[in-house]
């Protein structure tokens, strides 16, 4: 088992550019969740998914969009970027609400 | 709304003392609760959690955490530290269905 992969793991980005975050689990859980860490602020989440074609907003979602076409990945797209977006991204999964969520490495992305 | 309060930024300790984590959390039910830890650069990784029955969980590296409900609290202690528990700690509350609400983090400094 890999777990939770994200790529890639560090990315530099000019502001207005798009791109894409990917995260794969191979446990198959059926939740899965984007968070965005920024310093004093703890994890916050983006969007999160209950399975496969179901996905809805965290707590910051704006500029933020997901799909989850497979129960196995959930990329995360950023179609502006902007300086906000400055942050370490993590990516998680759990088989069921009250389970164990693990956590990918993260992605650290700067928006100059 | 939901939330979790981890008042102490950072804490230094003495290798060996023993440690204690705050954590209180405002949410109406009984939630599940959860501490994690993310050394630098790295992802997070789960240390104890609690669903329900006994209020003192025992956890990895040592770590037990008790559930006080008058206090709406979820203390993270252990006897001992060493200085590999140097590290960021994370309370967290599950508040239904997917919804993981983070605190913003204490960080553990231990001196020699």
């Amino acid at each position: 088992n890999a777990g939770v992969t994200q790529t890639p793991k560090f990315q530099v980005l000019k502001t207005g550019q798009s791109m894409t975050l990917q995260c794969a689990q191979d446990m198959n859980h059926e939740y899965m969740s984007w968070y965005r860490q920024d310093p004093g602020m703890g994890l916050r989440l983006i969007h999160y998914s209950v399975g496969a074609g179901i996905t809805d907003q965290g707590e910051v979602p704006n500029g933020y969009n997901v799909s989850r076409s497979t129960t196995e990945d959930f990329p995360l797209r950023l179609l502006s970027a902007a300086p906000s977006q400055t942050s370490v991204y993590f990516c998680a999964s759990r088989l069921r609400p009250s389970d164990t969520q693990y956590f990918g490495p993260g992605t650290r992305l700067t928006v100059l | 709304a939901q939330s979790v309060t981890q008042p102490d930024i950072h804490i230094t300790v003495s290798e060996g003392a023993s440690l204690e984590l705050r954590c209180n959390y405002s949410y109406g039910a009984t939630p599940y609760l959860f501490w994690y830890v993310q050394s630098p650069g790295q992802g997070l990784q789960l240390l104890l959690k609690y669903f329900s029955g006994d209020t003192l969980v025992q956890g990895i590296k040592g770590f037990e955490a008790e559930f006080k409900r008058s206090q709406s609290s979820f203390n993270l202690r252990k006897p001992s530290v060493h200085w590999s528990d140097a590290a960021e700690y994370f309370c967290a509350v599950n508040t239904g269905f997917q919804k993981l609400v983070f605190g913003t983090g204490t960080r553990l400094l231990v001196s020699p």
